[in-house]
């Protein structure tokens, strides 16, 4: 079984700090997901990673993935509060529609 | 261009009753992805389908839950004599009709299922 440990579980920042959020695993994905959910909504794709050592980039927030594809972090530059929701990260190997999904970090930041 | 609708968005069930989940995938999408998500914790995969076929089951309990996308009409799926413990964001997901590796998947905002 594959299983995708998220850490920290919980982030409570202010406004304009920096954060990473960890995505681990013992597994080799093909492809990794980030995806961002607020509350009573489904979860939104923030970006896709598929080749290891890729670092996409989107506006503040940095996409990292391992160069063993096991692993990714997602970087936020100077956290606004609309950055506030559960990021969640997802592996698939086979399509990105079955995936197995981290249990997310929530983040909070404070104005 | 609608997204992946799912309805209701809402569901309360008295525990013995069935609860159905319908599920209408984004326009040219034949891939249908059912997840469930409890508080506080990631989603976890159920079911994957294409019209008339079920690709991929792993993620069903074994009784009680089943699942289809017919050739017309949105996928369903049914919770049979439901439990406290079915309740849960239920989430569905569509993929391109050529899904292949890496392909990106989209979701809808899920149906909230409360038991009582």
């Amino acid at each position: 079984t594959q299983l995708l440990e998220q850490s920290p579980q919980f982030l409570s920042i202010q406004e304009g700090e920096n954060l990473t959020v960890y995505c681990n695993s013992s597994s080799v994905f093909s492809s990794l997901q980030w995806y961002r959910q607020e509350p009573g909504e489904g979860p939104v794709l923030l970006v896709t990673v598929v080749t290891g050592g890729e670092v996409k980039k989107l506006k503040r927030l940095t996409f990292q993935f391992g160069d063993a594809r096991k692993d990714s972090s997602l970087h936020i530059t100077a956290a606004q509060p609309g950055d506030t929701g559960l990021y969640l990260c997802a592996g698939s190997n086979t399509n990105a529609g079955k995936s197995t999904f981290g249990d997310g970090t929530t983040l909070t930041v404070k104005p | 261009n609608a997204g992946v609708m799912q309805n209701p968005r809402h569901l309360v069930r008295r525990r013995g009753q069935e609860a159905r989940l319908r599920c209408s995938p984004m326009k040219g999408h034949s891939h249908v992805y059912w997840y469930r998500q409890l508080p506080e914790e990631g989603l976890k995969f159920m079911v994957y389908l294409q019209k008339e076929n079920i690709i991929d089951e792993s993620g069903m309990p074994k009784e009680r839950f089943s699942a289809e996308f017919p050739k017309e009409g949105p996928s369903i799926l049914r919770i049979q004599q439901v439990v406290r413990g079915d309740s849960a964001a239920y989430f569905c997901a569509s993929s391109l009709r050529t899904a292949f590796l890496n392909t990106e998947a989209f979701f809808g905002q899920g149906t909230r299922l409360t038991v009582v």
